[in-house]
């Protein structure tokens, strides 16, 4: 089975742009999470997506967007990029809503995003 | 604020030996923690879990143990290998999981043969 994909994986922006990330979860799983990855803070939540639904949002401002579409691949965008964006962004895919049971998050390779 | 901390950013440790990595968290609505290994260039991946209700799990080498009072998870690796060489973020989530993951930044572990 193949497992999470994204595209692209690499991706270099200036300021003020904006960019769209692409992720392909594995096949049949319906929950889609989007993750923030830098040197000082780790790995933090963006948003969750189930059905097309956003479920659940971290903290970030509201220039970081995202939908899903029904074949459950997602998309994240960020608009009016800043220094500060840049970092690995990485989606995750499990095949209900995460906390629903047990069931473990697969994660993809992620993109690298960097804003000059 | 850092609501999960893995204040250790490197561990080196002998190939054969214990590898123990800690982690400790602030929120006291989290009750369900996992640990991710993640390799250069790949997404994290899941490697265990424990739910409060527990304060052990075992999972092969892999060992994690939760001390609600102090607030603080640990994950052993017996015997560490080479291939553990990653790194090794630990989270948690309020309501047993069904709350979004909080991750600590992460601790690299170095394993020399």
């Amino acid at each position: 089975k193949a497992g999470v994909t994204q595209t692209p994986r690499y991706l270099i922006k200036t300021r003020g742009q904006q960019v769209t990330l692409s992720c392909s979860p594995i096949s049949g799983h319906r929950s889609v999470s989007w993750y923030q990855q830098t040197p000082g803070q780790g790995l933090q939540f963006l948003f969750e997506y189930f059905s097309e639904t956003q479920r659940n949002k971290g903290n970030f401002p509201g220039r970081f967007s995202g939908r899903q579409f029904s074949n459950s691949r997602s998309e994240m965008n960020v608009s009016t990029l800043e220094l500060g964006d840049s970092a690995l962004y990485l989606c995750a895919s499990s095949l209900v809503a995460v906390g629903t049971g047990t069931d473990t998050q697969y994660f993809g390779p992620g993109t690298r995003l960097t804003v000059l | 604020d850092q609501q999960v901390k893995q204040n250790s950013p490197s561990l080196s440790v002998q190939e054969g030996r214990i590898s123990i990595l800690n982690c400790d968290y602030t929120n006291s609505m989290f009750d369900y923690f996992l640990w991710y290994k993640k390799y250069p260039a790949e997404g994290p991946t899941f490697l265990i879990s424990i739910s409060s209700i527990k304060d052990k799990n075992e999972d092969g080498r892999f060992t994690v143990f939760l001390n609600k009072s102090a607030k603080h998870l640990s994950l052993h690796i017996v015997p560490s290998q080479p291939g553990d060489s990653a790194v090794y973020f630990c989270a948690a989530s309020p309501n047993f999981g069904n709350e979004k993951l909080t991750f600590g930044t992460g601790t690299r572990l170095t394993i020399i043969p």
